[in-house]
């Protein structure tokens, strides 16, 4: 079974910061994606960012990068220059490829404040 | 990028009716769509799969009579509450997965927020 575990209910950081949002996750697949996706307060799901687990390359999109360990099963988000617009909910998801129907199972959330 | 199309995005009703949820995929064809409930303040549980043209398949809990899905074309999936009680109340969103672009790829619908008076 899948399982992801967000360990932070609620952050907060000031406007410019760095914050770091963690993520552990728990799977029996090879294969399998990791998300980080965000929930402003419109409910609209965005995707942040996405990592392959075969590939060992963090990945990166502007302000966003991930920090995979894959033998520890962690997978966190950094925000570099945080700005107001940043303020949502985040969710980190794990999918797997080809068994289970690839459904994407999501951790509690982590309700993330950036401060003026 | 990708369009899912969730109608209504809100619905008020009265206890012991249904009501019908949907779904639509814009420009791509989805063979397989999810359904996830969601509580204020709390995380995403994923409902059901549906896949185009056969049975759906829910999760543990979840009783396949009282939500009833379809997922007849490969841009429509609709969700059904049946008989809707006040704790049905929640926020309802479906992901539809691009048939083209493989398992990476999913596409959220802007969700419906039921309330059961």
């Amino acid at each position: 079974a899948q399982t992801v575990t967000q360990s932070q209910p609620e952050m907060s950081v000031q406007e410019a910061e760095t914050v770091t949002l963690s993520c552990t996750y728990d799977t029996s697949e090879n294969n399998y994606y990791l998300f980080w996706y965000k929930q402003p307060p419109s409910r609209q799901m965005i995707l942040v960012i996405r990592q392959e687990a075969y590939k060992q390359q963090n990945a990166t999109e502007n302000r966003f990068s991930v920090n995979f360990q894959k033998a520890a099963k962690s997978f966190s988000l950094k925000i570099s220059d945080s700005q107001l617009g940043d303020t949502a909910m985040y969710f980190c998801a794990s999918r797997t490829l080809y068994n289970q129907g690839g459904k994407l199972i999501f951790g509690q959330g982590t309700e993330l404040s950036v401060k003026p | 990028g990708a369009v899912v199309s969730q109608h209504p995005s809100r619905v008020i009703c009265k206890s012991g009716t249904s009501v019908k949820i949907e779904c639509r995929s814009l420009d791509f064809q989805a063979t397989t769509m999810f359904w996830y409930r969601q509580f204020p303040k709390q995380s995403l549980m994923l409902m059901a799969t549906s896949n185009e043209g056969s049975k759906a398949t829910y999760e543990q809990g979840v009783e396949k009579d009282k939500f009833l899905i379809n997922h007849a074309s490969l841009t429509l999936s609709t969700l059904t509450v049946t008989s809707a009680h006040p704790e049905d109340s929640s926020f309802y969103i479906c992901s539809a997965r691009d048939r083209e672009t493989g398992m990476g790829k999913l596409f959220f619908g802007s969700g419906t927020q039921l309330s059961v008076l």
